[in-house]
């Protein structure tokens, strides 16, 4: 079974660029996750989706943040203006039913480690 | 408040050893989730075990288990015969839920996490 995809692996941009993420979960899971990993530092849930809409996006910074999951299936993150405080590694997740069920695991991608200069 | 504490920033472990790393959580629900992932230098989160807050017996997945002691709000991940490959970043997580459109959900908070260095 195919794991969650994402691309690109690699970005570097400098500040005030836009930047667009893309993940395709596992083949099958309802609830998709993006997080925010900053070095040193644990992730950080920045949006959820249960099928295409969106259930948790409390630490989403909106003003420049945004995220879709149109089909319910793959999802693009972007970042319009990008800040320095920006470069980090975006994860994402996927779960099968994403409801309150003890025992829900989420399994990652590889992230997209985006550089901000 | 931390709800998920991880002190150790950095272990170290002779190869075939056992290592235990710590986690200390924080939350008022009564049903929760803790679970441990690996992060390895290529970036990717490795989901390694889970256990449910009602679970009576420790989690066990091969070389690795869970010592949960719920009184004391803490979730240590126990690695037994230690090998070279398991130099990574290990997150402590809790899952407890939220409520949205009427329908209950999980949400993962991650610890700060534990650099583990095998030395052969």
């Amino acid at each position: 079974e195919a794991g969650v995809a994402q691309s690109p692996r690699y970005k570097i941009i400098e500040k005030r660029q836009s930047v667009a993420f893309w993940c395709n979960p596992i083949s099958g899971h309802a609830t998709l996750y993006w997080y925010q990993q900053i070095l040193g530092q644990g992730p950080k849930l920045l949006i959820q989706f249960q099928n295409n809409g969106v259930v948790d996006d409390s630490q989403l910074p909106k003003d420049r943040f945004s995220a879709e999951r149109l089909k319910g299936v793959d999802s693009t993150l972007k970042i319009q203006p990008a800040k320095l405080e920006d470069s980090a590694v975006y994860l994402c997740a996927s779960s099968l039913v994403g409801a309150d069920y003890p025992g829900e695991t989420q399994y990652f991608g590889p992230g997209t480690r985006l550089l901000v200069l | 408040a931390q709800k998920i504490t991880q002190t150790q920033p950095g272990m170290f472990v002779q190869e075939k050893e056992a290592v235990t790393l710590d986690c200390t959580y924080d939350t008022s629900d009564q049903s929760y989730g803790l679970f441990w992932y690996k992060q390895p230098s290529s970036g990717e989160m490795i989901f390694l075990i889970y256990q449910g807050s009602y679970d009576e017996q420790n989690a066990t997945e091969g070389r690795y288990s869970l010592n949960f002691q719920k009184a004391r709000k803490s979730a240590n991940l126990v690695i037994s015969a230690s090998q070279l490959g398991d130099s990574a970043m290990y997150f402590c997580a809790m899952r407890e839920s939220f409520n949205a459109g009427g329908t209950s959900y999980g949400k993962l908070t991650f610890g700060q996490g534990t650099i583990l260095t095998v030395h052969p």
